[in-house]
């Protein structure tokens, strides 16, 4: 497609739920990335891929949160037993790979509300 | 660990009246400075990215800027349209691997006419 893609772009659950988001990257970008935008806080890094792996998950907030990447193109990222401070928005980017000068191309974001 | 603090936190303008934001960074050795729109309900655009001290770039109004210790993005005569937050993010330099971006908790921008 021409952008980074997100679903759903709202979504609203209950505490101790599970949630996935899902991603689509720009096509021919072999980097993924995961961030979360906290009201008032700045972009917190979670997890990329290069490719279908995930070299470093240590920015992922518990392990309740997971998440993966297949054939290269699509992640989910998977939040089980939401807490109330889940809140926020989930924004997913892509880059042409992760570790050269290569700037990253944000999608629209789900927001999510845990109730 | 890196950091990057961004100042104002908000700016009212006045459509014509420039103005400049401020990022000021911390970070052992500087890979990478990147700046993005971002506006409501929406993921961040990118705007620039700045390398080393001294080097400047530039599109329409904005103008970006790069010092060892902070970047400042100079918006000359904005239009409404400008209206936006405005992040700023940096990458260290290390030997190997992915460095990932740091944020600043971004400028908000109003521009009235």
């Amino acid at each position: 497609g021409a952008g980074v893609s997100q679903s759903p772009s709202n979504k609203v659950t209950e505490k101790g739920k599970d949630v996935e988001l899902r991603c689509d990257p720009i096509s021919g970008h072999t980097a993924l990335y995961w961030y979360r935008q906290s009201l008032g806080q700045g972009l917190e890094f979670l997890i990329y891929f290069q490719g279908n792996s995930a070299p470093d998950k240590s920015g992922l907030p518990s392990d309740r949160f997971s998440a993966e990447r297949t054939g290269g193109s699509v992640s989910t990222l998977t939040i089980q037993r939401t807490q109330q401070e889940d809140s926020a928005v989930y924004l997913c980017a892509s880059s042409l790979e992760a570790t050269s000068y290569n700037e990253q191309f944000f999608g629209p974001g789900t927001r999510l509300t845990v109730l | 660990e890196d950091q990057v603090t961004q100042s104002p936190e908000a700016l009212r303008l006045q459509e014509g009246e420039s103005s400049s934001l401020n990022c000021s960074y911390t970070v052992s050795g500087l890979r990478g400075l990147f700046w993005y729109r971002q506006d409501p309900g929406k993921g961040p655009e990118f705007l620039f990215t700045l390398y080393s001290a001294g080097e400047e770039k530039e599109k329409e109004r904005l103008k970006a800027t790069l010092t060892k210790k902070e970047s400042f993005l100079h918006i000359t005569a904005p239009k409404p349209e400008d209206s936006a937050t405005y992040l700023c993010a940096v990458q260290a330099r290390r030997n190997t691997g992915f460095q990932k971006l740091v944020f600043g908790t971004g400028t908000r921008l109003l521009v009235s006419p």
